[in-house]
């Protein structure tokens, strides 16, 4: 496709259930960033790789959150024993440049738990 | 600590009325600055990069303006389909993540 895309664009669920969370980013970008958007706390960077490997962790918020990518491409965002505080827009974006390029947004998942 | 505040948080304008946004940023050694714009619903969608004082970037009715603390969105004119929240953010630190402002909501009425 053209655009980063995620999936799914809207998830629903009850307190205490696992979640996750799909993204795929342009062909051939390298940086895959996690982002979450909530009320009053606006864009926060969650977790960012370069092809697999995810050298800055530092934006997950507790260790019910965790994120893999495989083959360089699709990233998977996992929230497990989901809390309401989870509850935000998570977006994710890809970069051709890892570090200094430019990144580009994906329409976002809308998690609201329950 | 890195950090960038945007104002102010809303603007209405009158369609035709022009106006500016302002993007204050605090970083250790600015290595990009960038404007986005998110309508409701949707993700960010990339507009400006800027890296160095005196750096500007135009395009349609939106010019992007960069000082040694600041940049700056001028819109000129505007049209209602400018309506949406315009987002300024920072490269923080070594691995390219990106600080936002707050962002402003811009409303245009015709």
């Amino acid at each position: 496709g053209a655009g980063v895309s995620q999936s799914p664009s809207n998830k629903v669920t009850e307190k205490g259930k696992d979640v996750e969370l799909r993204c795929d980013p342009i062909s051939g970008h390298t940086a895959l960033y996690w982002y979450r958007q909530s009320l009053g706390q606006g864009l926060e960077f969650l977790i960012y790789f370069q092809g697999n490997s995810a050298p800055d962790k530092s934006g997950l918020p507790s260790d019910r959150f965790s994120a893999e990518r495989t083959g360089g491409s699709v990233s998977t965002l996992t929230i497990q024993r989901t809390q309401q505080e989870d509850s935000a827009v998570y977006l994710c974006a890809s970069s051709l440049v890892p570090v200094q390029g430019t990144q580009y947004f994906g329409p976002g998942t809308r998690l609201l738990v329950l | 600590e890195d950090q960038v505040t945007q104002s102010p948080e809303a603007l209405r304008l009158q369609e035709g009325e022009s106006s500016s946004l302002n993007c204050s940023y605090t970083v250790s050694g600015l290595r990009g600055l960038f404007w986005y714009r998110q309508d409701p619903g949707k993700g960010p969608e990339f507009l400006f990069t800027l890296y160095s004082a005196g750096e500007e970037k135009e395009k349609e009715r939106l010019k992007a303006t960069l000082t040694k603390k600041e940049s700056f969105l001028h819109i000129t004119a505007p049209k209602p389909e400018d309506s949406a929240t315009y987002l300024c953010a920072v490269f923080s630190g070594n691995t390219g993540k990106l600080i936002f402002g707050q962002g402003t909501t811009l409303q245009v009425k015709p």
